[in-house]
């Protein structure tokens, strides 16, 4: 069974909207962090926001914000006021707490972004 | 720019050829990465370096040999690879040591394309 689920291969958006990327994850450690990453063209994956599974708020980062469902098991990021250079691979990712040499990471498929003018 | 550095940021090689893909890092992260990441699907896990030690080898075969030098180089030696190989080979750095307490990313570099002929 898949860890990470990224139901959404390609999303379109106009500039300046906002827009949910989901992400649900399956896991039975009680501590794990959910990782949002952004993949453009020229390869470098470019961290953007965490959520741990023991905090209260949700996550903020400037235009990136997480919606975290614990009791659903989602961890959908949302960025706001869309902008042309948004547009790029998203990817959502867990580490878990019990397999943590060097805090190894599990990537869901990803998500395609891709903002219009 | 990346805090991580990977070279070369292309290659291409034969079969038979050797070459090594070389990262680094200066932000003082004792766990080192590679990824494989073929196109538009997540990065695969292929090795894990914690203080300088292989701690992860996820069944890569022995044409890929890594090496760790010191804790800011992470090399990979290639050797007889095959056309399958191609693909962009990520490297990311973080702390390490820590059974989840740390919130902290890991970090990549811009990744090297490699072509197998």
């Amino acid at each position: 069974a898949q860890k990470i689920t990224q139901t959404q291969p390609g999303m379109f958006v106009q500039e300046k909207e906002a827009v949910t990327l989901d992400c649900t994850y399956d896991t039975s450690d009680p501590s794990y962090g959910l990782f949002w990453y952004k993949q453009p063209s020229s390869g470098e994956m470019i961290f953007l926001i965490y959520q741990g599974s023991y905090d209260q708020q949700n996550a903020t980062e400037g235009r990136y914000s997480l919606n975290f469902q614990k009791a659903r098991k989602s961890a959908n990021l949302v960025i706001s006021a869309s902008q042309l250079g948004d547009s790029a691979m998203y990817f959502c990712a867990m580490r878990e707490g019990a397999r943590n040499a060097g805090n190894m990471l599990t990537f869901g498929g990803g998500t395609r972004l891709m903002v219009k003018p | 720019d990346t805090e991580v550095t990977q070279t070369p940021k292309h290659l291409v090689m034969g079969m038979t050829n050797k070459k090594s893909l070389k990262c680094e890092q200066h932000m003082g992260h004792r766990a080192m990465y590679w990824y494989k990441q073929k196109a538009k699907k997540p990065p695969e896990l292929m090795f894990v370096y914690s203080y300088e030690k292989l701690s992860i080898n996820e069944s890569v075969p022995s044409r890929f040999s890594p090496e760790c030098p010191n804790s800011s180089l992470l090399n990979l030696h290639l050797h007889a690879l095959q056309p399958e190989d191609s693909a962009l080979y990520l490297c990311a750095s973080s702390q390490a040591g820590h059974r989840f307490e740390s919130n902290q990313p890991q970090h990549f570099g811009d990744g090297t394309r490699l072509s197998i002929l």
